[in-house]
């Protein structure tokens, strides 16, 4: 079964950092472009970033550009989200998406994660 | 940046009513729109993309519209599991979301 697992979502103070991770199955993951979508409780959802399958684009939401990184592993079919300098604002729960089509990103996004909570709290 | 709305935020309806949901776009997009359903607790499941285009496993009485700047999504016949939230979203290199439009039971 096509699968994203994130993990790494807990309790960080103010100012504190976390690293997310997306584990990605049975599909080939070097071929698709990923991204990181996240959704405050009770609210929309905000797309936060997106990296190439080859890691040469990189994109942001204004949002957390410049204390947010994306990253992955294609050997171990993996994508993180390294989040610096973590606001309350940053709360919220974060999926990973695989847009439906590899290498695309204009045709939406059919498989999710199930999510992983981040909480930004003293 | 393109931005995104959607009317209504929330609207109430019974089950067999035929629903309407509109995304308007801040600059012409083509087609490049999709949209998503949402239930508590569960990850967004694409419906539709290509503004049209019925993603596989969809059932037949979801249907979208559009071009340009304005996007329709229809539900007919509404079914007890369409009781959702719906966003639409646009497809370009930073892609965002709408604010989403909440169907609940009348």
């Amino acid at each position: 079964e096509v699968q994203l697992v994130e993990s790494g979502g807990g309790l960080v103070e103010p100012g504190g950092s976390l690293r997310l991770s997306c584990a990605a199955s049975e599909f080939t993951f070097t071929t698709y472009t990923m991204n990181w979508v996240r959704q405050v409780p009770g609210k929309g959802l905000e797309w936060i970033s997106s990296i190439s399958s080859s890691s040469a684009n990189i994109y942001y939401a204004d949002s957390v550009r410049g204390r947010f990184t994306i990253s992955r592993d294609n050997l171990k079919d993996s994508l993180f989200l390294q989040m610096n300098s973590l606001r309350p604002e940053d709360t919220a729960m974060y999926y990973c998406a695989r847009p439906k089509i590899p290498h695309n990103q204009n045709y939406g996004m059919d498989v999710w994660g199930q999510g992983t909570m981040v909480t930004v709290s003293s | 940046d393109i931005q995104l709305t959607q009317s209504p935020s929330s609207l109430s309806a019974f089950v067999g009513d035929t629903v309407a949901i509109t995304c308007r776009a801040s600059q012409d997009i083509n087609t490049w729109l999709a949209w998503y359903q949402q239930k508590p607790g569960k990850a967004p499941k694409l419906l539709i993309y290509a503004a049209s285009t019925l993603e596989s496993g969809v059932p037949s009485r979801f249907s979208g519209s559009g071009f340009g700047t304005d996007f329709t999504l229809t539900i007919s016949s509404l079914q007890p599991e369409d009781f959702a939230t719906y966003y639409c979203q646009h497809l370009a290199t930073s892609p965002q979301f709408g604010p989403g439009t909440t169907v609940d039971v009348k």
